[in-house]
């Protein structure tokens, strides 16, 4: 599975729109993104994924550029309840033997008043 | 709420010791996954089953073990606890095998001392 890159932290204005990147340089044609955020030491809540076209959903919006090899999170109207550790993983679909997410460090988002 | 249930939330217990932790699945979901999350590691994957069978396993050690129940609902083992188990044990569930949009539980918090 490909390699995943996150900026450590990023802060974002209540309000605004939070844009999260995600390199993955190294992904296959079969592999999707998923992205999960984790609020403080709660269970991880999945967001959204997908493979090569942009994704909405009523959390987020996924855009994957045309290269496939980085990838945006969007979350449009950002609030406080959003601070979060936010992971973009990488995995490919069907075609593994295990269903498991690997997580890796995430982007702390801060979403300040 | 993400409809699955851990218990119990929280477990303090002596070095040497063994506990239980159970999980109930989303309505529907047949396969259930075990995470562990300590400070110094993240969120790793030790063990996923389905449908009452053993389907992967991760970085579970020996002192470990689980099983899931006709009725789906999961119980991760843990026995001879040391100080380094102390984490947050989550469980998620996702309707298939292979699917990475997993559903996680509110996790059960082991102290160990």
């Amino acid at each position: 599975d490909a390699k995943t890159t996150q900026p450590t932290s990023m802060d974002c204005a209540e309000g605004r729109a939070a844009n999260l990147p995600c390199n993955h340089s190294t992904i296959s044609g079969n592999e999707y993104v998923y992205w999960y955020r984790q609020i403080h030491s709660q269970g991880p809540q999945y967001i959204i994924h997908g493979l090569k076209n942009n994704e909405t959903n009523e959390m987020a919006s996924l855009i994957i550029t045309e290269d496939r090899k980085s990838s945006t999170l969007i979350l449009p109207h950002a609030t406080l309840r959003d601070t979060a550790v936010y992971y973009c993983i990488v995995r490919r679909y069907y075609g593994g033997s295990q269903g498991n997410l690997i997580f890796g460090k995430g982007t702390k988002l801060s979403v300040k008043p | 709420d993400s409809g699955v249930t851990q218990t119990p939330k929280h477990l303090i217990t002596a070095t040497g010791q063994r506990v239980t932790l159970r999980c109930s699945p989303r309505s529907g979901d047949l396969s259930v996954y075990w995470y562990q999350q300590s400070l110094d590691q993240g969120l790793q994957f030790l063990i996923q089953y389905y449908n009452g069978e053993e389907r992967a396993k991760g970085n579970i050690l020996e002192r470990f073990s689980a099983q899931q129940f006709p009725d789906l609902h999961s119980e991760l083992n843990l026995s001879s606890l040391e100080l380094g188990d102390s984490a947050l044990y989550f469980c998620a569930s996702s309707r298939d095998p292979l699917s990475y949009e997993q559903y996680f539980g509110p996790g059960t918090r082991l102290t160990v001392t």
